[in-house]
């Protein structure tokens, strides 16, 4: 069974810096994907990156990238420039490549992010 | 911008009481999912369903909880009777197919559940 481990409960970063959210995950399959969510308190989860793991390139958005590395079944996430509306709950999660019954979305356990001014 | 609607959004009740969460998901999107939460845990799939069937109920207590999504549409989740143990919030999401593999779930605010 596939599983997903965040190590880190709760981190913090000063606005304007730079902060990276660990994840490992462990899988037996060779294609899938990964993605970050994001939880603001009291609002619904969005998503924040997808990576698909037959891809080498690392995904960008904006402010947010990833480190994939498939070998060692790592995703980090890297924000960039910090700002108070990133502070949130932070999922990193899996999902298998086809779709159907494993299409569910397999979550750590977070990591709380606090953006300090 | 859609989005995945839910309510109530908070509901207190007393265990061996029944409670049911309803969930209008994005228009279009074939496949809705509900996700319960635990206090310092990630989302766990509870069921799946693709239109009206369910492709993926492994992870629900059948004994207590209860799905449908009757026109494949909108969806009721229900639990009877309620325990301590059910208190969580209570996840709705969306998605369009899950046979693209660009899908991309979209969630709900949720419904928070405290069983007293």
């Amino acid at each position: 069974a596939q599983t997903v481990t965040q190590s880190q409960p709760e981190m913090s970063v000063q606005e304007a810096e730079t902060v990276t959210l660990s994840c490992t995950y462990d899988t037996s399959e060779s294609d899938y994907y990964l993605f970050w969510y994001k939880q603001p308190p009291s609002r619904q989860m969005i998503l924040v990156i997808r990576q698909e793991a037959y891809k080498q390139q690392n995904a960008t958005e904006n402010r947010f990238s990833v480190n994939f590395q498939k070998a060692a079944k790592s995703f980090s996430l890297k924000i960039s420039d910090s700002q108070l509306g990133d502070a949130a709950m932070y999922f990193c999660a899996y999902r298998g490549f086809y779709g159907g019954a494993t299409n569910k979305l397999i979550f750590g356990t977070g990591t709380l992010l606090a953006v300090q001014p | 911008e859609a989005e995945v609607a839910q309510s109530p959004r908070y509901k207190i009740t007393e265990k061996s009481q029944a409670v049911a969460f309803w969930c209008d998901p994005i228009s279009g999107h074939a496949t809705l999912y509900w996700y319960r939460q635990i206090l310092g845990q990630g989302p766990e799939l509870l069921v799946q369903f693709q239109d009206e069937s369910v492709v993926d109920d492994s992870q629900l207590p059948k004994d207590r909880f209860s799905a449908e999504r009757l026109k494949g549409v909108d969806s009721t989740l229900k639990i009877q009777p309620a325990e301590l143990g059910d208190s969580a919030m209570y996840l709705c999401a969306s998605s369009l197919s899950p046979l693209a593999g660009t899908d991309t779930q979209y969630f709900g605010p949720g419904t928070r559940l405290t069983v007293l």
